[in-house]
């Protein structure tokens, strides 16, 4: 069971956007801003997409946005893109000075 | 281009010590913090724990005593030892650079390696 939470599975249409939640507490999400996520394609390593609960690292699309409330934050990628097909995984540090993962969502275009 | 690469035995017998090592190239492995990272097979990503370059370290409590992290500064190296394996440690092992603050976040990833815990 992983430390935050994250929908199974998440889908839109091309052109479509989505959004994916990540719940974690106030020793987590709720307590630091160091709120990242990656992108995973199959057989491949994550790519990170965005930090700092919404900064873009070079070369990111800016179809990709983040944001927090509370103890959630969320992913949103706006215009639904093909290749956007992937999983996608938000991360936290801790109270504890560790790192914690969502349990990973599964993006589907259809 | 920082370029991060594993390199250990694929295989591992239960109850063994799972070693690894990452190759860090395009950069130096000084004044940052370098991660282990796994991902069992169809399943999640699991911190295991970080050093760094000086020696200082942190793991995932889940993983309790059995993580070893140590750095090769001379080889731009860092390495995980597992210690006590059982089939639940298979999985693809990440090592991963770690920007701290301001920001936590991981930005360069090796490829992984999958390591399979069998008699």
């Amino acid at each position: 069971q992983s430390a935050l939470t994250q929908p199974a599975s998440v889908s839109g249409s091309p052109g479509q956007s989505i959004t994916i939640s990540c719940t974690g507490t106030s020793s987590d999400v709720g307590g630091y801003n160091d709120v990242s996520w990656y992108q995973q394609h199959p057989g491949k390593a994550p790519k990170l997409m965005i930090y700092d609960v919404s900064k873009r690292p070079s070369g990111v699309s800016n179809r990709f946005s983040g944001s927090k409330s509370g103890n959630t934050a969320s992913l949103t990628i706006s215009g639904l893109q093909a290749e956007d097909e992937a999983d996608y995984y938000c991360s936290s540090y801790t109270s504890i000075s560790t790192f914690e993962f969502g349990g990973g969502t599964k993006l589907t275009v259809l | 281009q920082v370029q991060l690469q594993e390199s250990g035995p694929g295989l591992v017998k239960p109850s063994d010590t799972l070693s690894l090592t990452c190759t860090v190239s395009g950069g130096s492995i000084s004044g940052y913090y370098w991660s282990w990272i796994r991902q069992p097979p169809g399943k999640g990503l699991e911190w295991i724990g970080h050093i760094y370059y000086s020696g200082n370290t942190n793991h995932n409590p889940s993983l309790k005593s059995r993580v070893t992290i140590s750095v090769d500064t001379s080889k731009n190296q860092f390495s995980l030892k597992l210690s006590s394996v059982t089939a639940a440690d298979t999985a693809v092992y990440y090592c991963a650079r770690d920007r701290t603050l301001p920001f936590r976040y991981f930005d360069y990833w090796g490829q992984g390696t999958l390591v399979t815990v069998s008699s």
